[in-house]
């Protein structure tokens, strides 16, 4: 099974600032099947970035995705209001399908 | 435009079992895998399984063989998940999500509002 660690487990900004989240897995992953999730409170999980670096439809493009064999990582370029939730990685490159623990964006 | 609408909230004893459907509208039903992910109360993400909505082949987590189903019933475009023997543990929300890609089982696109289960005695 893939393990994968995000970090910071919080991280507090403020809006108008540049996000970086980290995800590492234990093992490299083929053709760089590693999606982002983001979630609000009390809401399903929603598609952000998936084959590394490609944008789900409807993402704006202050969310980019960028990394390969067992380091990722997704930008935020300029925080939004909106954008302050949990951030997961999953990978899709192995069975079973893994989740890192989340990684909570917070305002500063 | 994709819509998946679960079933409403369960509660359920110890031991019991449980089915949760997914009744999906808006694209081919048959084209895209439909996956299942739980999250316990303030808890991260956890993968359960997939079943090819065309042929019925089905694929869980190690965790869970032996106490998921998942099966579809293509007539009604919709797609079921049961899970029996529950415990307190199983205590989560459950969603269905529909596959990025067509034929083929990559991640999770579309997702349904979920479905709360709690095992209580």
């Amino acid at each position: 099974e893939i393990v994968l660690t995000q970090s910071p487990d919080i991280l507090s900004l403020s809006p108008g600032e540049r996000a970086t989240l980290s995800c590492r897995a234990s093992q490299s992953l083929s053709s760089s099947y590693l999606a982002w999730y983001q979630q609000n409170p009390g809401q399903a999980p929603r598609l952000l970035i998936y084959g590394t670096s490609n944008r789900a439809t409807g993402i704006p493009d202050r969310f980019s995705g960028s990394g390969s064999g067992t380091d990722f990582t997704l930008t935020i370029s300029r925080l939004e209001p909106e954008d302050f939730a949990v951030f997961y990685c999953q990978q899709y490159s192995s069975s079973p399908r893994t989740f890192g623990q989340g990684t909570k964006l917070e305002i500063k | 435009q994709v819509q998946l609408v679960q079933s409403g909230a369960e509660m359920k004893k110890p031991g019991a079992s449980v089915k949760v459907s997914c009744k999906a509208s808006g694209y081919t039903f048959t084209g895209y895998y439909m996956q299942w992910v739980r999250q316990a109360p303030g808890q991260g993400l956890e993968w359960m399984g997939w079943i090819n909505t065309s042929d019925g082949g089905t694929n869980y987590a190690q965790k869970f063989q032996g106490r998921v189903t998942m099966t579809r019933d293509t007539s009604i475009s919709t797609a079921y998940m049961e899970l029996s023997s529950l415990r307190s543990d199983d205590t989560a929300v459950y969603y269905c999500t529909r596959d990025l890609r067509e034929n083929w089982v990559t991640t999770f696109e579309y997702w349904g509002q979920g479905s709360l289960v709690t095992v209580s005695s």
